[in-house]
């Protein structure tokens, strides 16, 4: 089946540095990624969405300067946490569709957990 | 945006027994999809309904589509220890998007 593999799997960073996590799938092509964040105990929110070869459709309240989004490969979208403060601690989490599938489901990454102390 | 309610949040079932979980949408959905989350782990895709009326079943797992395309619901028979985890419902808007429930948070007391 489709995999979806996500590096770091876990990272800890002192506040203001920045942190750089990717995404890549491993054996089909994927026009779009998304990131999402899971704080814990609670749902998947969107984050925004990655398209490859142009610019990153970020959710409402997300502060695109601060994630930084990009998606230079059919296979790769990488996410960085740019200034990362202690409230940027949480699990994200990368998926993708297969190419032209809409309406498939999503192949999810095993996650990065970010601690900024 | 496009909201997913999914409830209920917690559900602590007795080893043997039958549980729900509900998922409801104000809009009508283009499908729905359920992942399961165990501990510490992502969300593995479970199932997709696509149909009005669309019932699944997946060994001790039955998934259910509204005939509106409004909701779905998870029913798991005579729950096990594997069973543990969270599912998520995931509805599928017409901007395909996909908008997650809350997730139903499931542990099994022997």
């Amino acid at each position: 089946g489709a995999v979806v593999s996500q590096h770091p799997s876990w990272v800890i960073c002192k506040s203001g540095t920045s942190v750089k996590i990717e995404c890549r799938s491993l054996d089909f092509q994927a026009t779009t990624m998304f990131w999402y964040r899971q704080f814990p105990k609670q749902s998947l929110m969107l984050m925004a969405t990655s398209n490859e070869g142009s610019k990153a459709t970020y959710e409402q309240g997300v502060e695109k300067d601060k994630f930084l989004i990009n998606h230079a490969s059919l296979t790769l979208s990488t996410l960085t946490v740019t200034s990362a403060h202690p409230e940027d601690s949480s699990f994200y989490i990368c998926s993708a569709r297969e190419q032209g599938a809409y309406n498939s489901p999503l192949h999810f990454g095993n996650g990065t957990r970010l601690t900024v102390t | 945006g496009q909201q997913v309610m999914q409830i209920p949040q917690y559900q602590h079932v007795q080893e043997g027994e039958d549980f729900t979980t509900y998922c409801n949408s104000s809009t009508t959905l283009s499908n729905i999809q359920w992942y399961k989350q165990r501990p510490g782990g992502h969300p593995v895709f479970l199932i997709q309904l696509v149909k009005s009326g669309e019932v699944k079943k997946q060994k001790r797992l039955t998934f259910q589509f509204g005939e509106a395309k409004k909701n779905s619901s998870l029913h798991i028979t005579a729950t096990q220890t594997t069973d543990v985890g969270t599912y998520f419902c995931a509805g599928t808007h017409n901007d395909y998007k996909l908008s997650f429930g809350a997730g139903t948070t499931v542990t099994v007391r022997a």
